[in-house]
């Protein structure tokens, strides 16, 4: 089975520009789950959606926005770009069923925000 | 609000040493707990998990942890550590009511193992 995987793997953007990363979950897996993976902050959670609705919401300025399409693939998108939202974006994917499933990840975006 | 709590931030080993890394979580409901590793240059992996049952859980390549509720706590250990296991370990919590989607990480423990 392939694994979750994430386009692009790098991006260099400027301040004020906006971003769009992609996640593409395991075949099977309902349940989308984003992360933020800084040095200072650690892994924060940003949001996870579950059959095209966010089910899950972490404590990110609206800028951060994500969306499901129905064949559970997940964009995730940042606007108006700040030097401190520079991090590693990871994607994560369940079975989404209830919380009997372990969380998947992908091997993230690299962001970088000049 | 929620959180956890990794006791060490970079743990020094010697190779067949024995290892414990601490974890503790604050919240006051019912949670699944997960052990994930990133090896360097590569994506977070499962170490093991605890939904419920029996305490004591094993996972990969020797690892274990102990849920112990009434501390809040869910540590890692291994009985002697190789030099392929130097890495980055993530303790993390799932509140059940967030049905899995979220987990809430600890900051990471930098394992480093000597040849």
């Amino acid at each position: 089975k392939a694994g979750v995987t994430q386009t692009p793997r790098y991006l260099i953007k400027t301040r004020g520009q906006q971003v769009t990363l992609s996640c593409s979950p395991i075949s099977g897996h309902r349940s989308v789950s984003w992360y933020q993976q800084t040095p200072g902050q650690g892994l924060q959670f940003l949001f996870e959606y579950f059959s095209e609705t966010q089910r899950n919401k972490g404590n990110f300025p609206g800028r951060f926005s994500g969306r499901q399409f129905s064949n559970s693939r997940s964009e995730m998108n940042v606007s108006t770009l700040e030097l401190g939202d520079s991090a590693l974006y990871l994607c994560a994917s369940s079975l989404g069923d209830r919380g009997l499933s372990e969380q998947f990840f992908g091997p993230g975006t690299r962001l970088t925000v000049l | 609000a929620q959180s956890v709590s990794q006791h060490n931030h970079h743990v020094i080993l010697s190779e067949a040493a024995s290892l414990e890394l601490g974890c503790n979580y604050s919240y006051g409901g019912t949670v699944n707990l997960f052990w994930y590793v990133q090896y360097p240059g590569q994506h977070l992996q499962l170490l093991l998990k605890y939904f419920s049952g029996d305490p004591l859980v094993k996972g990969i390549k020797g690892f274990e942890a102990e849920f112990i509720k009434s501390k809040f706590s869910f540590n890692l250990r291994k009985p002697s550590v190789q030099w392929s296991d130097t890495a980055e370990y993530f303790c993390a919590v799932s509140p059940i009511y967030n049905q899995g989607g979220k987990l809430i990480f600890g900051q990471g423990t930098e394992l480093s193992v000597k040849p």
